[in-house]
């Protein structure tokens, strides 16, 4: 399996404001998938980012986006404008090229956000 | 919507029992999958199945078997559960197809004893 590091266990941020979760990954791949996945307290787990490698452009989805930088394998994701509902655990997952089976996730970064 | 589900959200059971988890999926997804999530861990896969009756061994299979005799069912076991295998179960669904998303149900949290 892949290896992905998430290097903050716990993080806490005020209504509002951005938090930003590192997230680095070690592969020999040129071409793969990175995911941010979030699973909101005893709720499912659920599809927050996707971004192809191949693609230079960072992925966003309304207020959530990243930082993929390709040659230091990192792949943060930033929350703007955080909401309460926002808070969750995190997970990073890389998947190689040509399947989506083998999805490695990373350790998770637990995100409270404070009224 | 994609609709995951599993048949316990809570089970607790005794070592040395036969323990049986079920997923149901019901979108005609190809792969199904089974994580056990720990603390400090994240997930770590334990097999996926990629058609009926076909499975493959993921990352910590040691303990564990599968069974998928029907396209939308995935089932896990524990042939003979031991304290180690506390854990929260998660199953998934997907697509076949490169970059696919995975499909999470709400997981169910084994405490064995």
């Amino acid at each position: 399996a892949q290896t992905v590091t998430q290097s903050q266990p716990e993080m806490s941020v005020q209504e509002a404001e951005t938090v930003t979760l590192s997230c680095t990954y070690d592969t020999s791949e040129n071409n793969y998938y990175l995911f941010w996945y979030k699973q909101p307290p005893s709720r499912q787990m659920i599809l927050v980012i996707r971004q192809e490698a191949y693609k230079q452009q960072n992925a966003t989805e309304n207020r959530f986006s990243v930082n993929f930088q390709k040659a230091a394998k990192s792949f943060s994701l930033k929350i703007s404008d955080s909401q309460l509902g926002d808070t969750a655990m995190y997970f990073c997952a890389f998947s190689p090229p040509y399947n989506d089976y083998k999805l490695s996730f990373g350790a998770g970064t637990t995100v409270t956000v404070r009224a | 919507d994609v609709k995951v589900t599993q048949s316990s959200r809570y089970l607790v059971k005794r070592t040395g029992e036969k323990v049986f988890l079920e997923c149901v999926q019901d979108m005609d997804h190809e792969n199904m999958f089974w994580y056990r999530q720990d603390p400090g861990l994240g997930l770590r896969l334990i097999y996926f199945s990629y058609d009926v009756k076909m499975k493959e061994k993921g990352d910590i299979p040691e303990g564990y078997s599968v069974s998928r005799e029907k396209k939308e069912r995935f089932s896990l076991i524990l042939e003979s559960a031991s304290t180690n295998q506390t854990s929260m179960y998660l199953c998934a669904s997907s697509l076949g197809q490169s970059g696919g998303e995975q499909y999470f149900g709400p997981g169910t949290r084994l405490t064995v004893t």
